[in-house]
């Protein structure tokens, strides 16, 4: 069974700094496809950066990106430049045929003045 | 930006009633998802619908549940009969077709109150 372990319940990050949020999974799968998705307090779901295990290089979107170890089955998000924006709960996510998602139990990140 | 959209943006309902939970994907995704969060716990895939027919569902989505597309626009999910433990936010997803790579892209969500 395909599962996604966030070892992080919370974060806290300085204005400014940068911060990074863990994600492992399991999975026998060789392709698949991986998201990180920011929940802020109004509940939406905002994808914020994908990443397909075919590619080597490391996805980046702006101040977000990520940090994917295939072997290792590892896939961190790292913020840079933290903004109060930015506070929010962090899932990951992973699917291998982009049907049945299987989301972390989220890191909820905190940015300090 | 083309978005998906969700109502209500919260229901009550008593136990025992059915609910339907109304969805309208972006209008060129021909993929379609209801996930469901409970309040503090993590994201739960129920249910993907593809051509007029589910994909796949997990085992959360009972007979209780069942998901229709009824027009060229709405995407329903009906609880036949709700109880307690059906509380939660319950989120529609669409994607488009290039490829399986394509993100799945979440509407706002319903707060589904069962008292």
């Amino acid at each position: 069974a395909q599962t996604v372990t966030q070892s992080q319940p919370e974060m806290s990050v300085q204005e400014a700094e940068t911060v990074t949020l863990s994600c492992t999974y399991d999975t026998s799968e060789s392709d698949y496809y991986l998201f990180w998705y920011k929940q802020p307090p109004s509940r939406q779901m905002i994808l914020v950066i994908r990443q397909e295990a075919y590619k080597q290089q490391n996805a980046t979107e702006n101040r977000f990106s990520v940090n994917f170890q295939k072997a290792a089955k590892s896939f961190s998000l790292k913020i840079s430049d933290s903004q109060l924006g930015d506070a929010a709960m962090y899932f990951c996510a992973y699917t291998y045929n982009n049907n049945d998602m299987r989301f972390g139990a989220g890191t909820r990140l905190t940015v300090k003045p | 930006e083309p978005e998906v959209t969700q109502t209500p943006s919260h229901q009550v309902t008593q136990m025992g009633q059915e609910v339907i939970l109304r969805c309208v994907p972006i209008s060129n995704h021909l993929y379609f998802y209801w996930y469901r969060q409970i309040l503090g716990q993590k994201v739960e895939f129920l249910v993907s619908f593809y051509n007029n027919e589910i994909s796949e569902k997990s085992e959360i989505f009972d007979d209780q549940f069942s998901v229709e597309r009824p027009d060229g626009s709405n995407f329903t999910l009906k609880i036949r009969s709700t109880k307690l433990e059906d509380s939660a936010m319950y989120f529609c997803a669409s994607r488009g077709v290039r490829g399986n790579n394509q993100p799945q892209h979440f509407g706002d969500g319903t707060r589904l109150s069962i008292l």
